[in-house]
This record gives C-alpha cells, sequence and structure tokens, in this order.
C-alpha cells in the first residue's frame, strides 16, 4: 500500500530565508503533485512531476522528484508571507488515477 | 471557463439526515473524484467517477455512502444517516479524458459539513 509522508508537518520561517520540504513515498510511482491550500480554501495545483530528475519552478518554488529515491522536494527561496499556506504532496497510485496524500506542511513566513 | 463547482458551500444537518453533495466538473472534463478532508489531515481518496460509471470506489465507506455522475447533470456524493464523525471537508476534482494535460485535478471549493 503507497504511503506518502512529508516534513516538516509545521515550519516557520523569516522572510528572505530559504528552505526545503519533503516528501517521501513507499512505493514506486510514476508521477507526483504539489499542492497549496490556504486556510478555510481550497486546492491549488503548483507542480505536475512526472519524470525522474524532473525540476520545475515557479517564482520563488521550485519542485524536484527523485524516483529512484522516491523523494520529491519542494524548494522555498527568499520567503515572503504571501507564501503562508499548507503544502501537500500527492503521489499517483496507479491504479485508476487515485491520488494518495501526505499530511500537508503547515508554513508561516513571518515578517 | 468556470472551474469546478461544488454546493452547497457549507451544510449543517443534524444525526440521522441525510446530505447530498453536488459536483459539476470543469468543462470538457469526464473524470470526477471525491475526497475527504478531516480537519488538520491530508485528503482520503473516497470515489473516482465517470459518466455514468463508478471505478474505483475503494475509499468508499462501505455503509451510507453512495456517489453517482449521472449522464445528463452534476455528480451526487450522497451521506445517508449522517453521524457526527462524517462531518468534514468534501472536495470533488475533475480531471480531462485521459492522456491530456497531464491529468492534473482541479479541485472545487469544497462542501464543509457540519453535522450536529
Amino acid at each position: 500500500e503507497l504511503k506518502v509522508e512529508q516534513n516538516p508537518l509545521f515550519l516557520s520561517m523569516q522572510e528572505g530565508k530559504n528552505y526545503t520540504i519533503y516528501c517521501n513515498y513507499s512505493t514506486t510511482s510514476d508521477r507526483l503533485y504539489w499542492y497549496r491550500q490556504d486556510p478555510g480554501k481550497s486546492l491549488e495545483s503548483l507542480f505536475v512531476l512526472l519524470s525522474n530528475g524532473a525540476v520545475k519552478q515557479e517564482g520563488r518554488l521550485m519542485a524536484s522528484l527523485d524516483t529512484k529515491a522516491r523523494l520529491s522536494t519542494l524548494h522555498i527561496t527568499a520567503a515572503v508571507h504571501d507564501l503562508s499556506a499548507t503544502y501537500f504532496c500527492a503521489v499517483y497510485a496507479g491504479n485508476n488515477r487515485k491520488l494518495i496524500w501526505g499530511l500537508g506542511t503547515s508554513l508561516a513566513v513571518n515578517p | 471557463n468556470a472551474g469546478v463547482m461544488q454546493n452547497p458551500r457549507h451544510l449543517v444537518r443534524r444525526r440521522g439526515q441525510e446530505a447530498r453533495l453536488r459536483c459539476s466538473p470543469m468543462k470538457g472534463h469526464s473524470h470526477v473524484y471525491w475526497y475527504r478532508q478531516l480537519p488538520e489531515e491530508g485528503l482520503k481518496f473516497m470515489v473516482y467517477l465517470q459518466k455514468e460509471n463508478i471505478i474505483d470506489e475503494s475509499g468508499m465507506p462501505k455503509e451510507r455512502f453512495s456517489a453517482e455522475f449521472p449522464k445528463e447533470g452534476p455528480s451526487i456524493l450522497r451521506i445517508q444517516q449522517v453521524v457526527r464523525g462524517d462531518s468534514a471537508a468534501y472536495f470533488c476534482a475533475s480531471s480531462p479524458p485521459l492522456g491530456t494535460n497531464q491529468e492534473t485535478q482541479y479541485f472545487g471549493p469544497g462542501t464543509r459539513l457540519l453535522v450536529l
């Protein structure tokens, strides 16, 4: 059974600093998603990573995928307050498009 | 192009009542997924449907829960005889046909169900 673990679960950081969120998964998968959720809101798709070594960047966020290590990272560069949200990784279970989700990383960026 | 639409956004029910949650997928999307999110937790897959077909319902509780996606109209998630433990946010997502747009699932705003 596919399991997805994120760490850290909570992250408080200062504006301008860099940090990385990690997402490990337990069995082979060919795609991984990162989503953002603001409190009380829906989920916004950030990245879809499809192959080993894939790297995607959007603004201050960069995501990468290592399928051999079953690891994805979401790197935050020079954080700003607007990035405060909960970030989820979700891994494609393969059968019938099911997504298995991590518990999320709650990020607070402080001035 | 409207996004995924869900209604109601908030629903309050007393124990034993029925809850009906509706989801209209994005235009051109033929695949619908339902997820449940408990407070401070990630999402749990419930069911995956295509028009008139349930493809995977492995995440659905065996009793009281059912889902449909008729040929015409929205997808419906139905919870009969609700209990307090059913209180959660229920998200619907849709995706385009297989092989297009990297199969990203686009989420609706969710229905927050509170059972008193």
